[in-house]
């Protein structure tokens, strides 16, 4: 099984661009979640999917866009980046009840917007 | 709000020792808290559950205790290797909040040979 999947793993942006990031998970989780990762900031949560067809708010979801596209894929947009923007980016999926709430992560995005 | 506090330093440990990573939170009583392990370059991977009314868990080498009065978690490694070297990570249920995840920054490991 190959878990969540992110493409792409890294991407240089000019101020102003856009991007979608991608993530596809196979196991059959319902939720979904997009955090940041930033050094000495710990990973903060963008937006959510608690399951297929909705999305909510995270910590930090300003200038970000989400679309749950089906149960097995989140996707993350960048409307037009900002320097601010530069972080990794981590997707992750976890099932809801019957004991398991741990959290499976992809690889990363690494962002840099210049 | 929620806030995890983590060791910002990293901690320098002899092989064969056991290593204590520190998890203190504030604000809330979370119904259960999570350790990860975080490689360079790499997405986090979950290694232990501890719920509220559990006051220890243990797995191979790995031993976890959660004190909901102190409101403090301790991880620790015994007869640690180089190969535990990682970052650590502490990770509480935002509170009434589904499964969506509030991590702290890490703690850096090193065990050296």
């Amino acid at each position: 099984n190959a878990g969540v999947t992110q493409t792409p793993k890294f991407q240089v942006l000019k101020t102003g661009q856009s991007m979608t990031l991608q993530c596809a998970q196979d196991m059959n989780h319902n939720s979904m979640y997009w955090y940041r990762q930033d050094p000495g900031m710990g990973l903060r949560l963008i937006y959510y999917s608690a399951s297929e067809g909705t999305t909510d708010k995270g910590e930090v979801p300003n200038g970000y866009n989400v679309s749950r596209l089906n149960k097995r894929e989140f996707s993350l947009r960048l409307e037009s980046a900002a320097p601010s923007q530069t972080s990794v980016y981590f997707c992750a999926s976890s099932e809801v009840g019957g004991g398991h709430t741990e959290a499976f992560f992809g690889q990363g995005t690494r962002l840099t917007v210049v | 709000s929620q806030k995890i506090e983590q060791n910002s330093e990293a901690l320098n440990i002899q092989e064969g020792k056991t290593a204590t990573l520190t998890c203190n939170y504030t604000n809330y009583s979370p119904a259960y808290l999570q350790w990860y392990r975080q490689d360079p370059g790499r997405g986090p991977v979950f290694l232990l559950l501890i719920r509220e009314n559990e006051k220890e868990k243990r797995k191979e080498r790995l031993k976890v205790t959660f004190d909901t009065t102190l409101k403090q978690s301790l991880f620790h490694i015994t007869a640690s290797q180089p190969a535990d070297s990682a970052t650590y990570l502490c990770a509480l249920p935002f509170s009434g909040g589904y499964n969506k995840l509030i991590f702290g920054a890490g703690t850096r490991l090193a065990v050296h040979p």
